[in-house]
């Protein structure tokens, strides 16, 4: 089984609907993140978490909010979708310690807002 | 200016060719360098690190890096056609929790 895994993995709404996209993890690590992944811009931290009760905004927050409902679990959610948060969007987690904080990637999201 | 460019390619190339993926940057403050690579429809996956300068060397894959310079890159030896993916570098600083800075991405097609 996959260590970090979304639902769902595809998802089309309509403008003004909230979405709700999920993340598990089952590697054990204390941080998670979200990015979104878009043609010519990369990807960019929407937000990240180090535990449960710290939850920090990222690059580009504004339109999403996240909850942490458990250490291995992440979820963000598009309170009303704009058809400009179409993208591919990237659960992460890493753990403390090694020489840097290297990411591990969930499959990915593909959200359309029509 | 991005503090990361990337040229997005496509490049393509025949099965067995040297590759060479490449990236600059603006900020010398970065200490740590990646580089994941991404298959279709899959999220990026790590394939290499490198702290400061110098070269680090995996199998057919080798990371170097130029501080003063401010260019990274990756060598990709007898190029396979399961090497075809977007491979994105990556960038962060030093000491605690730094975000990771990424590039846009360059994709990379290995012909038969």
């Amino acid at each position: 089984d996959a260590d970090v895994t979304q639902t769902p993995r595809n998802r089309i709404t309509k403008t003004g609907k909230r979405i709700m996209l999920e993340c598990s993890q089952t590697k054990g690590h204390d941080r998670m993140y979200w990015y979104r992944q878009d043609p010519g811009l990369g990807l960019r931290l929407i937000y990240y978490s180090f535990d449960v009760k710290d939850i920090n905004k990222g690059e580009i927050s504004d339109g999403y909010s996240v909850s942490r409902q458990a250490q291995a679990k992440f979820s963000l959610s598009l309170e009303s979708a704009i058809p400009n948060q179409t993208a591919l969007y990237f659960c992460a987690t890493s753990h403390v310690g090694g020489l840097t904080d290297t990411q591990y990637f969930g499959p990915g999201t593909r959200l359309t807002v029509l | 200016q991005k503090e990361v460019e990337q040229d997005p390619g496509p490049l393509s190339v025949p099965e067995g060719a040297i590759v060479s993926l490449n990236c600059t940057y603006s900020n010398s403050a970065f200490q740590y360098f990646m580089w994941y690579r991404q298959y279709s429809r899959k999220g990026p996956e790590l394939l290499m690190y490198t702290y400061s300068s110098g070269n680090k060397e995996d199998g057919r894959f080798t990371a170097q890096v130029d501080k003063s310079s401010k260019y990274i890159s990756l060598f990709i030896r007898d190029s396979q056609p399961s090497d075809s993916a977007t491979y994105l570098c990556a960038m962060s600083y030093s000491g605690g929790y730094q975000k990771v800075t990424f590039g846009t991405g360059t994709k990379l097609q290995v012909i038969p």
